[in-house]
C-alpha cells in the first residue's frame, strides 16, 4: 500500500515570494490533515478536511494560509507571501475518517522549508 | 484543554539497556493516546495506541506503553535497546469527535543510542 506522498522535499526561497506544497492521501483515507513542525518541538495542526470540507481550520493564519483539496483527494497548502518565520517542516496526513478519535493518522516525508 | 507533556527532551542510553519514555496528559475525557516515531528527514510513524482496551498495549519494534489512569501517564518502554531505535518519540492525546476532534502531540524526546 503506497504511503502518503508529499513533494517537494525540500523549498527554498526569499521572503515575499510563494510557495506550494501538495500532499496526495493514502487511497480510500477520507480525513486529510497539514501539521507544522518547528524545529524541536511536535506537530501542530493547521488544518483538517472530511472530504473536501475544511472542518477545523481554526489554527491556519488564513491572511497568508490557504489550503484546498478539490474532489476529495490531493490537497495543496500555500504560502503568500512567505515570511522568515514560516521556515519549518510542513507534514500531511490522512486518516480513514470513520473511528473518530481513535484513528491512526498515517504521515508522509515533509517538505522541509527554508525562507531566506 | 488537552495537552500532552514529555519529560526529558533527550534521552541517551547505551545499546541493550532499558529504554523509557515519559509522557504524561491532561484531558476532561477518558483520552486515546499515541505513540509516533520519527526517523531524521522521515514523516511519523505510528508505534501503539491506547484506545481504552487493555492498559498494557504492545507495539512494533518491541516497544510497549502502560496507560496509568491513576497517574495520567502513558510511557514507552523498551527492554533492550538497539541502534535502530535512535529517533525522536512523540506522545499524542486525541479526544472529541466530528468537529471537535483533535490530536495534539508532546514536544517529543529525542533517543539516543550509544554502542
Amino acid at each position: 500500500e503506497a504511503g502518503v506522498v508529499q513533494s517537494p522535499r525540500y523549498k527554498i526561497i526569499e521572503k515575499k515570494q510563494p510557495v506550494a506544497f501538495w500532499c496526495n492521501p493514502i487511497s480510500g483515507h477520507n480525513t486529510l490533515y497539514w501539521y507544522l513542525q518547528n524545529l524541536g518541538q511536535g506537530p501542530e495542526l493547521l488544518i483538517r478536511y472530511e472530504n473536501e470540507e475544511a472542518v477545523d481550520d481554526s489554527q491556519l493564519p488564513k491572511d497568508r494560509f490557504s489550503a484546498e483539496r478539490l474532489k476529495g483527494v490531493d490537497s495543496t497548502l500555500k504560502i503568500q507571501p512567505a515570511e522568515l518565520g514560516d521556515s519549518a517542516v510542513y507534514l500531511c496526513a490522512s486518516s480513514i475518517g470513520l473511528a473518530g478519535s481513535t484513528d491512526t493518522q498515517y504521515f508522509g516525508p515533509g517538505t522541509r522549508l527554508t525562507v531566506l | 484543554a488537552q495537552s500532552v507533556t514529555q519529560l526529558g527532551s533527550h534521552v541517551s542510553v547505551s545499546e541493550g539497556a532499558l529504554v523509557l519514555l515519559r509522557c504524561n496528559y491532561s484531558s476532561s475525557v477518558p483520552p486515546y493516546l499515541f505513540w509516533y516515531v520519527q526517523y531524521p528527514n522521515q514523516g511519523l510513524q505510528l508505534l501503539l495506541k491506547y484506545t481504552s482496551a487493555a492498559t498494557l498495549v504492545k507495539g512494533i519494534n518491541g516497544f510497549e506503553a502502560e496507560f496509568k489512569k491513576s497517574e495520567t501517564s502513558f510511557h514507552l518502554t523498551k527492554p533492550s535497546a538497539h541502534m535502530s531505535d535512535a529517533a525522536e518519540y512523540f506522545c499524542a492525546v486525541s479526544e472529541g469527535g466530528g468537529s471537535n476532534y483533535k490530536l495534539t502531540f508532546g514536544k517529543g524526546t529525542l533517543l539516543t543510542v550509544n554502542p
